[in-house]
């Protein structure tokens, strides 16, 4: 079956630095994706690798190694705001099709 | 501002009603919509692919008749949840992606359902 394991929660403070890894086992991958959902709120797109290597967006980035099956969201400077889970999701076909992981909380303290 | 409008965002229903939840993409045409379930604290659930033109694909274990799903049109699909019962209480959100290569998917604000 297929299978994207994350943590399920991670706390830190304001201007810190998160690491979220997401490790994933499916039976075709075209890109790792990752969605950011406040609670009761949608879930909204943050950034995606289709190829290795890291991609910068603002004080959020993200990295994928498909040799390793494996990427991760950083998460940069934290700010309270940033509290919210964060799901990586795979897209294993040609389609549009996503599969997500369990989602990781984080909750930035003060 | 928001691209996919789903609503509506609160449905509070006694059991054996049927419930129509609508999704619509504003800015572009989506030939394709997703339908997911979301559990409290719980990742999204992929229910089905709605297909504009064509039968939905359903994720297995679905229940289509339970969930019936209707793409009218590049813009619109619905979603109905027929003789409710208090075991399909959830979260429901629809997205559609966008065409470009990463693939991004829109979502909506998400229905919560509440069945008495």
């Amino acid at each position: 079956g297929q299978s994207l394991e994350q943590p399920s929660e991670v706390t830190a403070v304001e201007g810190a630095i998160v690491q979220i890894n997401c490790t994933y086992q499916t039976s075709g991958f075209y890109g790792l994706s990752w969605y950011q959902q406040h609670d009761g709120g949608a879930p909204t797109f943050l950034s995606y690798n289709g190829l290795d290597g890291l991609e910068e967006t603002g004080r959020f980035s993200s990295f994928l190694s498909r040799s390793d099956s494996y990427g991760y969201l950083l998460l940069q400077e934290l700010q309270m705001k940033d509290s919210a889970s964060y799901f990586c999701a795979v897209r294993m076909a040609a389609g549009n099709k996503l599969t997500f992981g369990g989602g990781t909380r984080v909750l930035v303290k003060p | 501002g928001a691209v996919v409008s789903q609503h509506p965002s609160r449905v509070i229903c006694k059991s054996g009603t049927s419930v129509k939840i609508e999704c619509r993409s504003l800015d572009f045409q989506a030939t394709t919509m997703f339908w997911y379930r979301q559990f409290p604290k719980q990742s999204l659930m992929l229910m089905a692919t709605s297909n504009e033109g064509s039968k939905a694909t359903y994720e297995q274990g679905v229940e289509k008749d339970k969930f019936l799903i209707n793409h009218a049109s590049l813009t619109l699909s619905t979603l109905t949840v027929t003789s409710a019962h208090p075991e399909d209480s959830s979260f429901y959100i629809c997205s559609a992606p966008t065409r470009d290569y990463k693939n991004i998917q829109y979502f909506g604000a998400g229905t919560r359902l509440s069945v008495l």
